[in-house]
């Protein structure tokens, strides 16, 4: 079975310093990895996602995550924080393998973004 | 292009009434669907998918049910709602392969 474990429940950054959000994931396949991003009261919204190209993906917004076999992770970062950062941001695993091609989301990291 | 659609935005129902939600997926034919729901300060938990008309997965027993009667239509119900269903619900539909899923704005409902 595969799982995703966040770092930390909640990180406060001031604005224009460094995002990094951790990620670490459990898979027996080589897994495809996804970062979204939630605002209060509203659906998920893909920030990037890796399926095997290159180990670093960029995405929306100025984010980007590296893929780290030997570590099993995939840390989301960014190297100016904005106030509209302000979020709560999920990793995710998908197992093709599986029927359905179902995600495994973590448990969520929450942003603060202190001017 | 592919959008998706869920409502109601919000509800607020009593402990036993019946609830029924729906999600609408549109631009896209034969696509996997499903629900997930969100409970305060908790992450994402799955509850069903479905990757046809009439096919669906539990992925955890409840009290709730879903159904996909037509290609890109997918309903959550209950029969007798309980204060613990409480939550934000999310539907959400994927393609095959290593497409992401893409989900609607949730509704949020509250069990009083």
């Amino acid at each position: 079975a595969q799982s995703v474990t966040q770092l930390g429940s909640h990180v406060s950054v001031s604005e224009g310093a460094l995002v990094l959000l951790r990620c670490n994931y459990s898979s027996s396949v080589p897994p495809y990895l996804f970062w979204y991003v939630q605002y209060p009261n509203q659906g998920l919204q893909l920030l990037l996602k890796y399926t095997s190209a290159a180990t670093l993906v960029k995405g929306i917004n100025g984010f980007e995550a590296e893929f780290k076999k030997s570590e099993t992770s995939f840390h989301l970062t960014k190297p100016s924080a904005h106030m509209s950062d302000a979020a709560e941001y999920f990793c995710a695993v998908s197992d093709l393998r599986a029927a359905g091609n179902k995600l495994t989301f973590g448990g969520g990291t929450r942003v603060l973004v202190k001017p | 292009s592919q959008t998706i659609h869920q409502w109601p935005a919000t509800l607020v129902q009593p402990v036993g009434s019946p609830l029924s939600l729906e999600c609408t997926v549109e631009g896209t034919s034969n696509p996997n669907l499903y629900w997930y729901r969100q409970a305060a300060g908790r992450g994402l938990q799955l509850l069903f998918y479905s990757v046809g008309i009439g096919q669906i997965s539990s992925e955890v027993p409840q009290n709730l049910s879903a159904s996909r009667p037509q290609d890109r239509q997918f309903i959550l119900s209950s029969k007798k709602l309980l204060l613990s269903d409480s939550g934000f619900y999310l539907c959400a539909w994927g393609g095959q392969g290593n497409s992401p899923l893409h989900f609607g704005n949730g509704t949020r409902l509250t069990v009083t």
